[in-house]
């Protein structure tokens, strides 16, 4: 079974500043993507960022980026330029990737959770 | 396009009660989750739905909580008889079959407490 550990239950940065939010997960497959979510106080959970496995390249949405370590199982995310609106729980996910023997989409396994406050 | 939505928002049950809930997911999702989050615990996996079928039902707790889909369309959640440890949010979630079908689309959840 899979596992997806955040070890940082609360951050707190000043805006403008970078922060970068720790995920590790423990998996038998080769073959997967991982998510960083976010969900802002009283609002839906959004995806944010989203990584293959098999693509070497760190993942890069705007301000969001990743750094995908797949031999230490390693995915954090990294916010640039912080902004008031960044302050949200931040959840990374594991799913495997359908194959021959799984096919279709799968379920998503989470992370804790970690708390990111942005501070005027 | 309408997003994921949830009803009710809240709960509040007493042990031994029973409570519904609802969840619609985009339209022409056929697949559709639910999730749940306890006490401040990771979010856990419940079951997926691929139209109205039960394509993974392993993370049900036990036999108090049943889903249906019927048709295909929303989904219903019933916890019968609810106990204490049921309380917490619950999350539906539906993405497409095809293309991004990894992408899930999560409704803003119903925070169920049970006293």
């Amino acid at each position: 079974a899979q596992t997806v550990t955040q070890s940082q239950p609360e951050m707190s940065v000043q805006e403008a500043e970078t922060v970068t939010l720790s995920c590790t997960y423990d998996t038998s497959e080769n073959n997967y993507y991982l998510f960083w979510y976010k969900q802002p106080p009283s609002r839906q959970m959004i995806l944010v960022i989203r990584q293959e496995a098999y693509k070497q390249q760190n993942a890069t949405e705007n301000r969001f980026s990743v750094n995908f370590q797949k031999a230490a199982k390693s995915f954090s995310l990294k916010i640039s330029d912080s902004q008031l609106g960044d302050t949200a729980m931040y959840f990374c996910a594991f799913m495997k990737l359908p194959g021959v023997k799984i096919q279709g989409a799968q379920k998503l396994v989470f992370g804790q959770g970690t708390r990111l406050t942005i501070n005027p | 396009e309408a997003g994921v939505t949830q009803f009710p928002s809240h709960s509040v049950i007493e042990k031994g009660q029973t409570v519904t809930l609802r969840c619609d997911p985009i339209s022409g999702h056929d697949n559709l989750y639910w999730y749940r989050r306890v006490m401040g615990k990771e979010i856990k996996f419940l079951l997926h739905f691929v139209k109205e079928s039960k394509q993974d039902e392993s993370g049900m707790p036990n036999n108090r909580f049943l889903a249906e889909r019927t048709g295909g369309t929303y989904s219903t959640l019933k916890v019968q008889p609810a106990e204490l440890e049921d309380s917490g949010v619950y999350f539906c979630a539906s993405s497409p079959r095809r293309g991004r079908s990894y992408e899930q689309y999560f409704g803003p959840g119903t925070r169920l407490t049970v006293t």
